[in-house]
Formats: C-alpha cells, structure tokens, sequence
C-alpha cells in the first residue's frame, strides 16, 4: 500500500457526461500528479501540482482540468467525455515539487460507453 | 527527445534465470530513472531507481546498470521468480525546473516460468 489513495476505484459513464475523480496524497507529500495508462499510449503524463498550484502539464487535453485543494487532495475533472477517454487514471505524490520518489495510487478505471 | 524506448515488449523466463529489460532515452537533460512494477488491477509500484552519475545500483536481486554515453540503462532481475510475473516501467525525469513529471516507456510483460 503505497499511502496514495484514489475514489472512485470503477467509473463507468457515457459519451458526452462530466466525470470527478479523486486522489489523497500520502501523509506529508505537497505535490500531486496526474497520468493516464491506455493499451495504446502507455502511462503518459497528464499534470503535476505542487502545494495548491499548478507545477506542469503534459498532454491534457482542454477538456480535462485538475485541482489541488488546500487541504492537498486533488481532483481530475474530465467533460464531454469520449470513447477514447476510457482509461486507467493513476495519480502519484511525492514530498516536493521536483522530488524524484514518486508513489501511485491504485487507479481509476473509467469506462465510456 | 521526450521518448524512453523500452524492449523487450515481453519477456519468459525460466524460474532462477535472469531477466533483463532494457531502456534507451535521447534527452540528455533526463536526470533520474527509476524502474516500476505494476501487478494487473494495481498501481505502478516503484522497484529501484538510478542517476546517471552512477552506472549500476543493487538492490536485493534487482540491480539497474546505466550507461551515460550510450544514454541507455537495463534492469536486471537475478534468480527470478514466478511471483516476479508483472509489468515493467522504466521511466525518465523529464521538463526543466522543479517538475517531477515522468516519462515512461511502453512497458515488459515479465512471465517467470516455475
């Protein structure tokens, strides 16, 4: 158990809905990232935030967008959502900003229909 | 220049061989490579990791070696095990600044034979 914690642990929606998803970071770690695993892209990065405030972004697509709240969780919001957008969504924490040691979660499965 | 190249795709070995897997990046900003294990329904999970100014870590029987002007580094997994049977991530530390982001390789599904 890597401390990370991820809700909900299945999502399934379908084409066009808003989907939130939830990630508690390990006790102690400032910042969190976002990475989404599909069989034809591999884990990729999407979104990096660092006590509250947006650190780096990968390839997030404008319909997605992120949060950190005061109290360090984060969300992932996901809208008009599209077949392709069925995915695993791993979040992962690490102390710092440029910390190296980074613990995923155990993921959210999304499922578009 | 953002890639890490990881091969084989998959990998069967027979319990007590050694498995390898082996990664090659191009960006030679990249400053932190570790290695995950992820088991089917679970997160990645990290294993060992390395910084290009050493060329190998050990760890109990998995051992990274680096090589800085190949710009390459391999995993290596001693008297492997059937309970060794996972996914494989190698990845870089990429951007510049504070950033910890990762970018990972395309993944070894690792099968341990008994």
């Amino acid at each position: 158990d890597s401390g990370v914690t991820q809700t909900p642990k299945h999502l399934i929606t379908a084409t066009g809905q808003r989907v939130t998803l939830r990630c508690s970071p390990r006790s102690g770690d400032l910042s969190v990232y976002w990475y989404q695993q599909s069989l034809d892209q591999g884990l990729q990065f999407l979104i990096q935030y660092y006590n509250g405030e947006e650190r780096a972004k990968g390839n997030i697509l404008e319909r997605f967008s992120a949060q950190q709240f005061p109290d360090l969780h984060s969300e992932l919001n996901l809208s008009s959502l599209e077949l392709g957008d069925s995915a695993l969504y791993f979040c992962a924490s690490s102390w710092q900003g440029g910390s190296h040691e980074q613990y995923f979660g155990p993921g959210t499965r999304l499922t578009v229909t | 220049q953002q890639q890490v190249k990881q091969s084989p795709q998959s990998l069967i070995v027979q319990k007590g061989g050694i498995s390898i897997i082996n990664c090659a990046y191009e960006n030679t900003a990249f400053d932190y490579f570790p290695w995950y294990q992820q088991f089917p329904g679970k997160g990645p999970a990290l294993l060992i990791a390395i910084r290009p100014d050493v060329s190998e870590k050990k760890e109990g029987r998995f051992t990274i070696s680096f090589n800085k002007s190949a710009k390459q580094f391999s995993l290596h997994i001693m008297d492997s095990q059937p309970g060794d049977s996972a996914t494989y991530f190698c990845a870089a530390r990429g951007g510049s600044g504070n950033t910890g982001k990762l970018i990972f390789g395309q993944g070894t599904t690792l099968q341990v034979k008994p």
